[in-house]
């Protein structure tokens, strides 16, 4: 069975750095295709592609973050870590990670989801 | 930046077609990808590669392109596919990108 699971704070202050961790089981990052990507959502708004990466550690970053986003992958832990920067209260939104078997496969698996809140 | 557009909202009688379309001028070159969502829920894949259905998605969800159009067709609504529909493709440079989402209301 494979799931996912996000974790990380809830709350953050403006200007901090914020860390996710997407932590996972049944499948391995390892395996040729394999690729995990970081998603966010508003509340009350649209879908908001992040970043990628893929088994063989090549990164792909949404063009209007990628100076702030950093996406790496820890096999050994099946773990992939966002780190974005300068946290702003525009960014309270809910962050999911999903795994794509494939390239062309889409996002068949989510996480649950980590509510995150940029508040002083 | 690359833009896939949505109609914000569909409404139909159960047992009626739902379409929801999606507009990207690179959608004849990229594939495009369909989740639904409902509320307080992660998304759900239900179409990839613009007309594929994974395993345990009904029949009754299916997908088209046709030029830099892309559509979700759901025939036979049920009140239980009252969701928010998303596309989701890339741009010409392989970035992915999300629409901004149709909410599906069954009457």
């Amino acid at each position: 069975q494979v799931t996912l699971r996000e974790s990380g704070p809830a709350l953050v202050k403006p200007t901090q750095t914020l860390t996710l961790t997407c932590t996972f089981s049944g499948f391995s990052l390892s395996t040729s295709g394999m690729c995990v990507s970081w998603i966010r959502q508003p509340p009350g708004k649209a879908l908001e592609w992040l970043a990628l990466i893929d088994w063989d550690d090549d990164k792909y970053y949404s063009t209007s973050l990628k100076t702030r986003l950093t996406i790496s992958k820890d096999t050994s832990k099946n773990q992939v870590v966002l780190t974005m920067t300068n946290m702003d209260p525009v960014d309270t939104a809910t962050y999911y990670c999903a795994r794509i078997p494939e390239a062309a496969n889409g996002m068949d698996v989510w996480g649950q989801g980590t509510t995150v809140t940029v508040s002083s | 930046s690359y833009e896939l557009t949505q109609p914000p909202s569909v409404s139909v009688s159960p047992g009626q077609t739902a379409r929801i379309t999606c507009s990207g001028d690179a959608l004849p070159k990229q594939y495009a990808y369909w989740y639904q969502q409902k509320p307080g829920q992660a998304p759900v894949l239900v179409i990839y590669k613009d007309s594929e259905r994974p395993s345990g998605i009904p029949e009754r969800f299916s997908g088209s392109s046709s030029g830099t159009t892309v559509t979700l067709t759901i025939s036979g609504v049920q009140a239980e596919d009252e969701a928010d529909y998303y596309c989701q493709s890339a741009d010409s440079s392989g970035l992915w990108v999300f629409g901004g989402g149709t909410k599906l209301t069954v009457l």
